[in-house]
């Protein structure tokens, strides 16, 4: 499974737009990259997934290289409920295709 | 309305004695996970059913098990809970094994 490597921590103020950064060497043809967010004593909540190029919801962009071996989420306009853990997967694919976390980034935003 | 639920919220129990923690949900997904979540830590993935198939992690204790008895249920049980096993305990479900993760809201295990 590929791993993946981010920031411990980023710090913003709100109404900055935040970019997360995650590094995933490995990743492997069939790999679908995916974010989640974590709120204290909260499950994990799904943000966005890509495989390539850009992908926009209404919460988050992911830009993705053409190496794709590593990937961006951003977040525009962060406010103060957007202080969280932000994982960064990468997986899905095949029979084997579980998502293993890795550290996270735990975003703090400043008012 | 909840899609992943998890009973109970917060479970104690003492040093151990055996405990089960539930979860259901409501949208017919073929795969549920079993994660625990210690403070500060990521979640670490103990096992995962597709169907009726059960799949462990290899580091994952013998102490942890699971029963699916049907397509909503999942259950895990441990059996002899030490003090280290003190953790959120999530529970997740997916259509397939590429697909996003649903997450419940959490069991937060105290052991006494």
């Amino acid at each position: 499974l590929a791993k993946t490597t981010q920031p411990i921590s980023m710090d913003s103020y709100e109404g900055q737009e935040v970019n997360i950064t995650c590094s995933h060497n490995n990743i492997a043809t069939n790999d679908y990259i995916t974010w989640y967010q974590q709120f204290p004593s909260q499950g994990p909540r799904f943000i966005i997934q890509g495989y390539k190029t850009k992908v926009t919801n209404e919460v988050a962009s992911l830009f993705i290289p053409a190496d794709r071996k590593s990937s961006t989420l951003s977040l525009p306009r962060v406010s103060l409920s957007d202080t969280a853990v932000y994982y960064c997967l990468v997986g899905g694919s095949g029979n084997t295709g579980k998502l293993i976390f890795g550290q996270g980034t735990t975003l703090q935003v400043k008012p | 309305d909840a899609m992943v639920i998890q009973n109970p919220r917060y479970q104690v129990t003492q040093f151990g004695k055996p405990v089960t923690l539930s979860c259901s949900q409501t949208l017919n997904h073929n795969v549920m996970y079993w994660y625990q979540q210690k403070s500060s830590q990521a979640p670490k993935l103990l096992f995962h059913y597709y169907d009726k198939d059960f799949n462990n992690e290899a580091d994952t204790p013998d102490n942890f098990q699971s029963r699916r008895p049907n397509t909503s249920f999942c259950f895990l049980d441990i059996r002899s809970p030490g003090l280290g096993d003190a953790a959120m305990y999530l529970c997740a479900t997916s259509r397939d094994l590429a697909g996003v993760e649903f997450f419940g809201p959490g069991t937060r295990l105290t052991v006494l």
